[in-house]
């Protein structure tokens, strides 16, 4: 898998949207983009997947450059209960591999 | 629906002993797999079972083995413990291998002392 590059933490205002970048310069074409959350204590909770389109669902969008060396997670209205570590993962075979994340910590 | 449960959530071993970590998928789901999450750091993958056959190992010495069972439930065993095998051990499952979206349970918190 591609190895995947993000700021080590991140604030961001309660209500406001929350745009989490991640670089992934050498995913190869068929690479899937994925995100993972992790809240303090519990396991990994996927949030959402994209190979070149954007994608939205219930929790969050998810843009990735026409290059596909990048991507932002965006989370439109973050709450409190948003702060976590964000892992953005480019994934080729059946095994997830993280790196160190993004923590997101969402002030009131 | 029950999700991924794994037991016990935590453990306390000695160095040198052996411990065995359990883990239910999802009703329906046929794919297992382990991770290990040192404190500070991203799980690192440990195996992936389907259909009851390992199909994918990640850089663990062989003091590290696991099984599935013919229900997909799974075993991760670790002999001979050692201080640095302190971590949060996590299960995901999915329907198929590769499947597009893992479940993770909440993990087993080992400590080695």
């Amino acid at each position: 898998d591609a190895k995947t590059t993000q700021p080590p933490s991140m604030d961001c205002a309660e209500g406001r949207a929350a745009n989490l970048p991640c670089n992934h310069s050498t995913i190869s074409g068929n690479e899937y983009v994925y995100w993972y959350r992790q809240i303090h204590s519990q396991g990994p909770q996927y949030i959402i997947h994209g190979l070149k389109n954007n994608e939205t669902n219930e929790m969050a969008s998810l843009i990735i450059t026409e290059d596909r060396k990048s991507s932002t997670l965006i989370l439109p209205h973050a709450t409190l209960r948003d702060t976590a570590v964000y892992y953005c993962i480019a994934r080729n075979g059946s095994r997830l591999t993280f790196g160190e994340g993004t923590q997101l910590t969402v002030n009131p | 629906d029950a999700g991924v449960t794994q037991s016990p959530t935590h453990l306390i071993k000695t160095r040198g002993q052996q411990v065995t970590l359990r883990c239910s998928p999802i009703s329906g789901h046929k794919s297992v797999s382990w991770y290990q999450q040192v404190l500070g750091q991203g799980p690192q993958f440990i195996f992936q079972y389907y259909e009851k056959e390992e199909r994918g190992r990640g850089n663990f010495p062989d003091r590290f083995s696991a099984r599935q069972f013919p229900n997909y439930s799974s075993e991760l065993n670790v002999n001979a413990l050692l201080l640095g095998d302190s971590a949060l051990y996590l299960c995901a499952s999915s329907l198929v291998r590769g499947g597009t979206g893992y479940t993770f349970g909440s993990g087993t918190r080992l400590t080695v002392v």
